[in-house]
Protein backbone atom coordinates (compact mmCIF):
# COMPACT_ATOMS: atom_id res chain seq x y z
CA UNK A 1 0.00 0.00 0.00
CA UNK A 2 2.13 3.29 -1.42
CA UNK A 3 1.25 6.32 0.65
CA UNK A 4 3.68 7.78 -0.83
CA UNK A 5 3.90 8.85 -4.86
CA UNK A 6 5.74 9.93 -7.21
CA UNK A 7 3.68 9.46 -10.55
CA UNK A 8 6.40 11.14 -12.97
CA UNK A 9 8.91 8.83 -13.07
CA UNK A 10 11.64 10.88 -14.93
CA UNK A 11 11.59 14.64 -15.63
CA UNK A 12 14.33 16.86 -18.36
CA UNK A 13 14.73 20.37 -17.77
CA UNK A 14 17.04 22.52 -19.29
CA UNK A 15 19.75 24.61 -17.39
CA UNK A 16 18.58 27.69 -15.49
CA UNK A 17 15.04 26.99 -16.22
CA UNK A 18 12.47 25.65 -13.16
CA UNK A 19 12.38 21.88 -12.30
CA UNK A 20 9.19 21.14 -10.54
CA UNK A 21 9.33 17.52 -9.16
CA UNK A 22 5.54 16.68 -7.53
CA UNK A 23 4.45 14.38 -4.63
CA UNK A 24 1.01 13.06 -3.37
CA UNK A 25 0.18 11.42 -0.54
CA UNK A 26 -2.93 9.56 0.99
CA UNK A 27 -2.33 9.13 4.71
CA UNK A 28 -3.92 12.02 6.36
CA UNK A 29 -1.56 11.23 9.55
CA UNK A 30 1.69 12.56 7.88
CA UNK A 31 2.59 15.93 8.89
CA UNK A 32 6.14 16.33 8.13
CA UNK A 33 7.59 15.78 5.01
CA UNK A 34 11.14 15.48 3.33
CA UNK A 35 13.02 15.30 -0.08
CA UNK A 36 16.22 13.08 -0.54
CA UNK A 37 18.56 13.49 -3.87
CA UNK A 38 20.10 10.24 -4.64
CA UNK A 39 23.48 9.99 -6.86
CA UNK A 40 23.80 6.12 -8.72
CA UNK A 41 25.72 4.48 -6.17
CA UNK A 42 25.32 6.62 -3.45
CA UNK A 43 22.30 6.44 -0.16
CA UNK A 44 19.86 9.43 -0.51
CA UNK A 45 21.03 12.87 1.04
CA UNK A 46 18.21 15.17 2.69
CA UNK A 47 17.42 18.04 0.59
CA UNK A 48 14.88 19.92 2.76
CA UNK A 49 11.81 19.00 4.92
CA UNK A 50 8.36 21.07 5.92
CA UNK A 51 6.25 20.34 8.83
CA UNK A 52 2.75 20.63 8.13
CA UNK A 53 2.02 23.76 10.04
CA UNK A 54 3.92 25.79 7.35
CA UNK A 55 2.56 25.81 3.15
CA UNK A 56 6.05 26.87 2.44
CA UNK A 57 10.07 26.33 2.93
CA UNK A 58 12.53 27.70 0.90
CA UNK A 59 16.40 26.92 1.36
CA UNK A 60 18.88 28.73 -1.55
CA UNK A 61 18.00 27.59 -4.96
CA UNK A 62 15.24 24.70 -3.14
CA UNK A 63 11.89 25.69 -2.25
CA UNK A 64 9.07 22.96 -1.15
CA UNK A 65 5.58 23.80 -1.05
CA UNK A 66 3.19 22.01 0.59
CA UNK A 67 -0.55 22.16 0.08
CA UNK A 68 -2.51 20.11 2.75
CA UNK A 69 -6.30 19.79 1.09
CA UNK A 70 -5.07 18.07 -1.31
CA UNK A 71 -2.45 16.19 -0.02
CA UNK A 72 0.32 17.18 -2.69
CA UNK A 73 3.62 19.01 -1.87
CA UNK A 74 6.20 19.98 -4.74
CA UNK A 75 9.50 20.77 -4.67
CA UNK A 76 10.98 23.82 -7.28
CA UNK A 77 14.59 23.76 -8.24
CA UNK A 78 15.16 27.32 -9.78
CA UNK A 79 17.70 27.94 -11.71
CA UNK A 80 18.54 24.30 -12.66
CA UNK A 81 22.10 23.08 -12.81
CA UNK A 82 23.49 20.21 -14.54
CA UNK A 83 24.70 19.02 -10.66
CA UNK A 84 21.15 18.54 -9.99
CA UNK A 85 20.47 15.33 -12.12
CA UNK A 86 19.72 13.03 -9.52
CA UNK A 87 16.69 10.99 -8.51
CA UNK A 88 14.57 12.56 -6.08
CA UNK A 89 12.55 10.87 -3.83
CA UNK A 90 9.73 12.51 -1.23
CA UNK A 91 9.48 10.77 2.26
CA UNK A 92 6.93 11.40 5.03
CA UNK A 93 6.13 10.69 8.30
CA UNK A 94 3.54 11.32 10.96
CA UNK A 95 2.29 9.84 14.08
CA UNK A 96 -0.28 7.07 13.87
CA UNK A 97 1.04 6.44 10.55
CA UNK A 98 2.14 2.57 9.24
CA UNK A 99 5.57 2.70 11.10
CA UNK A 100 5.29 5.06 13.37
CA UNK A 101 7.43 7.71 12.39
CA UNK A 102 9.29 6.12 9.93
CA UNK A 103 9.68 7.89 6.61
CA UNK A 104 7.54 6.24 3.77
CA UNK A 105 8.93 7.00 0.57
CA UNK A 106 7.70 7.28 -3.44
CA UNK A 107 9.55 5.46 -6.07
CA UNK A 108 11.53 8.89 -7.20
CA UNK A 109 11.81 10.78 -10.08
CA UNK A 110 14.85 11.41 -12.00
CA UNK A 111 15.79 14.60 -12.93
CA UNK A 112 18.07 15.29 -15.60
CA UNK A 113 19.29 18.95 -16.44
CA UNK A 114 20.32 19.55 -19.64
CA UNK A 115 22.93 22.78 -20.66
CA UNK B 1 35.38 9.34 7.91
CA UNK B 2 31.64 7.74 6.92
CA UNK B 3 28.89 9.06 8.61
CA UNK B 4 26.90 5.63 8.12
CA UNK B 5 29.14 2.76 6.57
CA UNK B 6 27.97 -0.64 5.41
CA UNK B 7 29.53 -3.33 4.05
CA UNK B 8 29.49 -4.97 2.14
CA UNK B 9 28.11 -2.96 -1.03
CA UNK B 10 27.98 -5.67 -3.45
CA UNK B 11 26.69 -9.39 -2.33
CA UNK B 12 26.58 -12.07 -4.54
CA UNK B 13 25.47 -15.74 -3.17
CA UNK B 14 23.50 -18.65 -4.18
CA UNK B 15 19.67 -19.56 -3.29
CA UNK B 16 19.52 -21.05 0.34
CA UNK B 17 22.62 -19.01 1.82
CA UNK B 18 22.90 -17.29 4.93
CA UNK B 19 24.37 -13.78 4.95
CA UNK B 20 25.15 -10.65 6.79
CA UNK B 21 25.29 -7.05 5.91
CA UNK B 22 26.89 -4.75 8.64
CA UNK B 23 26.09 -1.15 9.35
CA UNK B 24 27.83 1.18 11.68
CA UNK B 25 27.27 5.22 12.23
CA UNK B 26 29.49 7.67 14.05
CA UNK B 27 27.17 10.63 14.13
CA UNK B 28 26.14 9.59 18.01
CA UNK B 29 21.87 8.82 16.78
CA UNK B 30 19.91 6.79 19.08
CA UNK B 31 18.06 5.75 16.41
CA UNK B 32 19.01 3.17 13.06
CA UNK B 33 16.73 1.46 10.34
CA UNK B 34 17.19 -1.34 7.29
CA UNK B 35 15.35 -0.17 4.30
CA UNK B 36 14.76 -2.48 1.40
CA UNK B 37 15.13 -0.47 -2.36
CA UNK B 38 13.33 -3.36 -4.69
CA UNK B 39 13.61 -3.60 -8.45
CA UNK B 40 11.10 -1.19 -8.70
CA UNK B 41 12.62 1.39 -6.68
CA UNK B 42 10.16 1.68 -4.03
CA UNK B 43 12.41 2.35 -0.38
CA UNK B 44 10.56 0.55 2.12
CA UNK B 45 11.18 0.21 5.87
CA UNK B 46 12.28 -2.97 7.17
CA UNK B 47 12.99 -2.19 10.79
CA UNK B 48 14.02 0.25 13.57
CA UNK B 49 16.00 0.03 16.47
CA UNK B 50 15.98 2.62 18.70
CA UNK B 51 18.78 2.39 21.81
CA UNK B 52 19.46 -1.27 20.81
CA UNK B 53 15.25 -2.04 20.96
CA UNK B 54 13.55 -2.59 18.16
CA UNK B 55 10.45 -0.13 17.54
CA UNK B 56 9.76 -1.19 14.26
CA UNK B 57 9.17 -4.47 12.41
CA UNK B 58 7.15 -4.25 9.55
CA UNK B 59 6.46 -7.28 7.60
CA UNK B 60 9.45 -8.63 6.68
CA UNK B 61 10.14 -12.97 6.45
CA UNK B 62 10.97 -14.46 9.80
CA UNK B 63 14.38 -15.21 7.66
CA UNK B 64 15.51 -11.48 8.12
CA UNK B 65 17.08 -10.89 11.52
CA UNK B 66 18.29 -7.33 12.81
CA UNK B 67 20.83 -7.26 15.49
CA UNK B 68 22.06 -4.54 17.46
CA UNK B 69 24.81 -4.90 19.71
CA UNK B 70 24.99 -1.31 20.76
CA UNK B 71 23.44 1.95 19.41
CA UNK B 72 26.00 2.83 17.10
CA UNK B 73 25.59 -0.54 15.02
CA UNK B 74 22.62 -2.54 13.48
CA UNK B 75 23.49 -5.66 11.79
CA UNK B 76 20.72 -7.69 9.26
CA UNK B 77 21.55 -11.57 9.15
CA UNK B 78 19.07 -13.05 6.42
CA UNK B 79 18.76 -16.82 6.37
CA UNK B 80 18.03 -19.12 3.39
CA UNK B 81 18.20 -16.33 0.68
CA UNK B 82 15.48 -16.79 -2.14
CA UNK B 83 15.98 -14.98 -5.33
CA UNK B 84 13.38 -12.42 -4.05
CA UNK B 85 15.32 -11.26 -1.48
CA UNK B 86 17.61 -9.44 -4.54
CA UNK B 87 17.47 -5.68 -4.03
CA UNK B 88 19.63 -2.64 -2.31
CA UNK B 89 19.71 -2.45 1.07
CA UNK B 90 20.21 0.72 3.10
CA UNK B 91 21.12 1.05 6.28
CA UNK B 92 20.20 4.92 7.92
CA UNK B 93 20.50 6.65 11.70
CA UNK B 94 18.29 9.29 12.56
CA UNK B 95 18.79 11.69 16.05
CA UNK B 96 15.33 10.44 17.93
CA UNK B 97 12.93 7.82 16.68
CA UNK B 98 10.72 10.61 15.83
CA UNK B 99 11.87 10.12 12.26
CA UNK B 100 14.45 13.34 12.78
CA UNK B 101 12.02 15.91 13.15
CA UNK B 102 13.10 19.56 13.06
CA UNK B 103 16.30 18.01 11.62
CA UNK B 104 18.29 16.75 8.87
CA UNK B 105 15.65 13.92 8.84
CA UNK B 106 17.95 10.18 8.22
CA UNK B 107 21.17 10.00 7.22
CA UNK B 108 21.90 6.71 4.96
CA UNK B 109 24.31 4.39 4.02
CA UNK B 110 25.37 4.30 0.78
CA UNK B 111 23.73 0.99 0.35
CA UNK B 112 24.50 -3.10 -0.01
CA UNK B 113 23.65 -3.89 -3.47
CA UNK B 114 22.51 -7.91 -3.02
CA UNK B 115 22.37 -10.29 -5.65
CA UNK B 116 20.51 -13.92 -5.18
CA UNK B 117 21.69 -16.09 -8.14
Amino acid sequence: DQQVKQNSPSLSVQEGRISILNCDYTNSMFDYFLWYKKYPAEGPTFLISISSIKDKNEDGRFTVFLNKSAKHLSLHIVPSQPGDSAVYFCAASGEGSNSGYALNFGKGTSLLVTP
Amino acid sequence: DTAVSQTPKYLVTQMGNDKSIKCEQNLGHDTMYWYKQDSKKFLKIMFSYNNKELIINETVPNRFSPKSPDKAHLNLHINSLELGDSAVYFCASSQESKGGRGSYGYTFGSGTRLTVV
